[in-house]
């Protein structure tokens, strides 16, 4: 098993729908949890940053961290074709070894179709 | 802010070549990271420097690869001897700070071995 999973899609929306995209994750030390948004052939793109559990909004985005069930999701509200990219999911422990390092989910691919 | 540059962004080499890829990061950023992408995958760790001090390793680092970053600002990634199975593509991060966490990703070279 993965420490971190992630469905790769792809994910196909209307535009102007909400879209869920989770993670879920098997080591308890993470505590740092980031999201990326990739284009293709291009570099992945900061998002979101949360610490530990509970949500963060930044504009249409809404970050959701639930420890408890080790489980994060990205939500994005008012869908734009823009948004068509891979959303990575990214986490990293607090302290000690491994702690700036970033483990990755696999992706998943979103079309938003206008 | 001219944000994290990669050098080359494509390299196209017949295997048993060496390369080099060099990556500037974010200005004042004391830390700069190196991972690997394949196609479908997240990017996975390969090392990372505090200033010039390389302080962690990952065991996909193999002794084909080495990294360097002499002053502390600029940073070198070789790979001798290439083999198809380095076709990737390599990217490079930087983050400040005691935090540190959250990670500003380059666009990558994109590294194919004949």
């Amino acid at each position: 098993q993965k420490e971190v999973e992630q469905d790769p899609g792809p994910l196909s929306v209307p535009e102007g729908a909400i879209v869920s995209l989770n993670c879920t994750y098997s080591n308890s030390a993470f505590q740092y949890f980031m999201w990326y948004r990739q284009y293709s052939r291009k570099g992945p793109e900061l998002l979101m940053y949360t610490y530990s559990s509970g949500n963060k909004e930044d504009g249409r985005f809404t970050a959701q961290v639930d420890k408890s069930s080790k489980y994060i999701s990205l939500f994005i509200r008012d869908s734009q074709p823009s948004d068509s990219a891979t959303y990575l999911c990214a986490m990293t422990p607090y302290s000690g070894a491994g702690s700036y390092q970033l483990t990755f989910g696999k992706g998943t691919k979103l079309s938003v179709i206008p | 802010d001219t944000g994290v540059s990669q050098d080359p962004r494509h390299k196209i080499t017949k295997r048993g070549q060496n390369v080099t890829f060099r990556c500037d990061p974010i200005s004042e950023h004391n830390r700069l990271y190196w991972y690997r992408q394949t196609l479908g995958q997240g990017p996975e760790f390969l090392t990372y420097f505090q200033n010039e001090a390389q302080l962690e390793k990952s065991r996909l680092l193999s002794d084909r690869f080495s990294a360097e970053r002499p002053k502390g600002s600029f940073s070198t990634l070789e790979i001798q001897r290439t083999e198809q199975g380095d076709s990737a593509m390599y990217l490079c991060a930087s983050s400040a700070g005691l935090a540190g966490r959250t990670q500003y990703f380059g666009p990558g070279t994109r590294l194919t071995v004949l």
